[in-house]
């Protein structure tokens, strides 16, 4: 079976412009979460979503959004990107909304802003 | 006060070493504790889970807590190269509609052949 696939792999972005990134699930997999893993540290919580909705939002602005399509895969959205946003965005997939224990993450899409 | 704190290392030990990685944190209302490894350029991979104080182990890896001190391990017996890796430990905070979990920065841990 597939992991949690994300794309683009990488991305080189300049400051002010938008950004989408794209997470598919493992298969059967209802909930997604989005992490941001700043260089030299450790990921940190930016959304999940389950079932289509906004279940949790970190300490993040809100030129970060998100949203889950019907086949529960899910995409994040940055606008007016600032240097700060350079890092590893993280997808991580759970069978359900609160199965910490069984959540997997992709290898991460990394964002380059200049 | 970060809420999960490790040493960034890095740590270098030699093939077949007892390797110890430690982490504090401070706000003892959660009780969910878990490490990940992560290779460069991958996504973080659970390595253990727990709930509880005491040990769990699993293979050549023992998860111990102490909650009593805020303090959690990782111990990683006959240590190979393959282990060389950044550890992360985590821990899961529970909101009103979501759970997230909390990283510390990482170890990042080599072993020597």
């Amino acid at each position: 079976d597939a992991g949690v696939t994300q794309s683009p792999t990488h991305l080189i972005k300049t400051r002010g412009q938008h950004v989408t990134l794209r997470c598919s699930p493992i298969s059967g997999h209802k909930s997604v979460s989005w992490y941001q893993q700043v260089l030299g540290q450790g990921p940190q919580f930016i959304f999940q979503y389950y079932e289509k909705e906004e279940r949790g939002r970190g300490n993040f602005p809100d030129r970060f959004s998100a949203r889950q399509f019907p086949n529960y895969s899910s995409e994040l959205n940055v606008n007016a990107l600032l240097l700060g946003d350079s890092a590893l965005y993280l997808c991580a997939s759970s069978p359900d909304r609160a199965t910490n224990e069984k959540l997997f993450f992709g290898s991460g899409t990394q964002l380059s802003v200049l | 006060q970060k809420e999960v704190e490790q040493d960034p290392g890095p740590l270098s030990v030699p093939e077949g070493a007892i390797v110890s990685l430690n982490c504090t944190y401070s706000n003892s209302a959660f009780q969910y504790f878990m490490w990940y490894r992560q290779y460069s350029r991958k996504g973080p991979e659970l390595l253990m889970y727990t709930y509880s104080s005491g040990n769990k182990e699993d293979g050549r890896f023992t998860a111990q807590v102490d909650k009593s001190s805020k303090y959690i391990s990782l111990f990683i017996r006959d240590s190979q190269p393959s282990d060389s890796a950044t550890y992360l430990c985590a821990r899961v905070s529970v909101g009103s509609s979501a759970s997230k979990i909390i990283f510390g920065s990482g170890t990042r841990l080599s072993i020597r052949p």
